[in-house]
C-alpha cells in the first residue's frame, strides 16, 4: 500500500458544480495534513492545511478522518481556474517524512 | 519580491556533464529543500538543510550533492548527468522542520539530459 494515496483522475465537472476528493494515508502517527495545488508546468502552492476539526476558506473545505486515516477536499461552485492538480500531503513528524501524493487532476469545463 | 527563486528555470545538457542550479528564499526561513518531481509527477524530497546543516539525505546518488554556505541558499550540484535525472527540480523553504510547517516552492528547474 503506497504511504499516500490519490485518485488520479482527471475529474471533468462543469463549471459551477460540487468536487470532492480523498486522499488515504498509510501511517497512522501522521500528524498534519495539506492540500496543495499544482497548475500544469508551475510548482506547487499550498491550497490549505487540514486541521482536525475540519476547515473553510472560501469554497474550500477541507475535512480530516484519523479513524479512517484520510482527508478530504470540496470545492464548491467550481470556477475554470479551479483546474489544476490537486496533490494531498502528509506529514509524519518530520521532514522527511512529508509525503507527497500523486495528485488528482481536475477539469472544470465552461 | 519573489519568496524562493530559483535558477536556471531550462536547463538542457548532455549526458557526462557537470551542472549547478540554484536556490535563494527571502522568507527568513531556517529550513531548505530540493525535491525532485519525475514525469509520473511524484514528488521526491532528496535533501533538506537546517540552518546551513544536512538534516535529510534520501537515497540519492552520489553524483548529486547539496551546498548551503548560508540558511537563505541551497544549490544542487550534480556531476555525470544520465537521461535518467531528466525531471523538474524543486527547490523549497519552511519555517522549520517540523510538524506543521508548510512549504514554500520555487517555481523548478526543468532539466533535460540528452
Amino acid at each position: 500500500r503506497k504511504e499516500v494515496e490519490q485518485d488520479p483522475g482527471p475529474f471533468n465537472v462543469p463549471e459551477g458544480a460540487t468536487v470532492a476528493f480523498n486522499c488515504t494515508y498509510s501511517n497512522s502517527a501522521s500528524q498534519s495534513f495539506f492540500w496543495y495545488r499544482q497548475d500544469c508546468r508551475k510548482e506547487p502552492k499550498l491550497l490549505m492545511s487540514v486541521y482536525s476539526s475540519g476547515n473553510e476558506d472560501g469554497r474550500f473545505t477541507a475535512q480530516l478522518n484519523r479513524a479512517s486515516q484520510y482527508i478530504s477536499l470540496l470545492i464548491r461552485d467550481s470556477k475554470l481556474s479551479d483546474s489544476a492538480t490537486y496533490l494531498c500531503v502528509v506529514n509524519g513528524g518530520s521532514a522527511s517524512k512529508i509525503i507527497f501524493g500523486s495528485g488528482t487532476r481536475l477539469s472544470i469545463r465552461p | 519580491d519573489t519568496a524562493v527563486s530559483q535558477t536556471p528555470k531550462y536547463l538542457v545538457t548532455q549526458m557526462g556533464n557537470d551542472k549547478s542550479i540554484k536556490c535563494e528564499q527571502n522568507l527568513g526561513h531556517d529550513t531548505m529543500y530540493w525535491y525532485k518531481q519525475d514525469s509520473k509527477k511524484f514528488l521526491k524530497i532528496m535533501f533538506s538543510y537546517n540552518n546551513k546543516e544536512l538534516i535529510i539525505n534520501e537515497t540519492v546518488p552520489d553524483r548529486f550533492s547539496p551546498k548551503s554556505p548560508d540558511k537563505a541558499h541551497l544549490n544542487l550540484h550534480i556531476n555525470s548527468l544520465e537521461l535518467g535525472d531528466s525531471a523538474v527540480y524543486f527547490c523549497a523553504s519552511s519555517t522549520g522542520p517540523d510538524v506543521g510547517s508548510p512549504l514554500h516552492f520555487g517555481n523548478g528547474t526543468r532539466l533535460t539530459v540528452t
